[in-house]
């Protein structure tokens, strides 16, 4: 069974809108993480966050914001304003104390293209 | 500029030669990985160092081998590879094993003739 799900395999919107990048997780474990990383077209994966089971509060980060909730096991992913450089393959990713024993499992990834 | 550093960037090779592919980091971490990764996929765990000692082997055919003469140090030694190997091989390090986020390389694009 899938235990990260990117269901967005690519959006494009213009410059300056805001993006929102889903991400819905399955896990049996009461301690897990999660992650995004970004992947431009040059390869290298980019950290950009992680958030731990027991931390439900939101991040902002510049443009970047993040909205984790257990409720609906979603840790969803905004950028506001978006800009050209944006554009990446964006994954998510979960780790599981126990199931995984901390292991990342990831999402298909979303392509975002971001036009000028 | 990444923090682990990969070479070779691109590597062609036939299926009977042999090559390595490495990766250095200098920020004190003791876990070290292997991922492959295929066009529009994501990466796949393919090795796990914890203080320089295989931690994890997720059944990768015996054709690669990894090696982690220390630390700051990862090989990835290749031989008789297939052309289904051809990918982005990528190289990241962590803290240690226990959800620390992954810091990864630029990656190697390797191309089996």
């Amino acid at each position: 069974a899938q235990k990260v799900t990117q269901a967005q395999t690519e959006i494009s919107v213009v410059e300056k809108e805001d993006v929102t990048l889903d991400c819905v997780y399955e896990t049996r474990d009461t301690t897990y993480y999660l992650f995004w990383y970004k992947q431009p077209p040059s390869g290298e994966l980019v950290f950009l966050i992680r958030r731990n089971s027991f931390d439900e509060q939101n991040e902002i980060s510049g443009r970047y914001s993040w909205n984790f909730q257990k409720s609906t096991s979603s840790f969803n992913f905004t950028i506001t304003a978006s800009q050209v450089v944006d554009s990446a393959v964006y994954f998510c990713a979960l780790s599981e104390a126990v199931a995984s024993n901390y292991q990342l499992i990831w999402g298909a990834g979303t392509k975002l293209i971001i036009k000028p | 500029d990444t923090e682990v550093t990969q070479t070779p960037k691109h590597l062609v090779m036939g299926m009977t030669n042999k090559k390595s592919l490495k990766c250095e980091q200098h920020m004190g971490h003791r876990a070290m990985y292997w991922y492959k990764q295929k066009a529009k996929k994501p990466p796949e765990l393919m090795f796990v160092y914890s203080y320089e000692k295989l931690s994890i082997n997720e059944s990768v055919p015996s054709r690669f081998s990894p090696e982690c003469p220390n630390s700051s140090l990862l090989n990835l030694h290749l031989h008789a590879l297939q052309p289904e190997d051809s990918a982005l091989y990528l190289c990241a390090s962590s803290q240690d094993l226990f959800a620390r986020p992954q810091h990864f390389g630029d990656g190697t694009r390797l191309s089996i003739l």
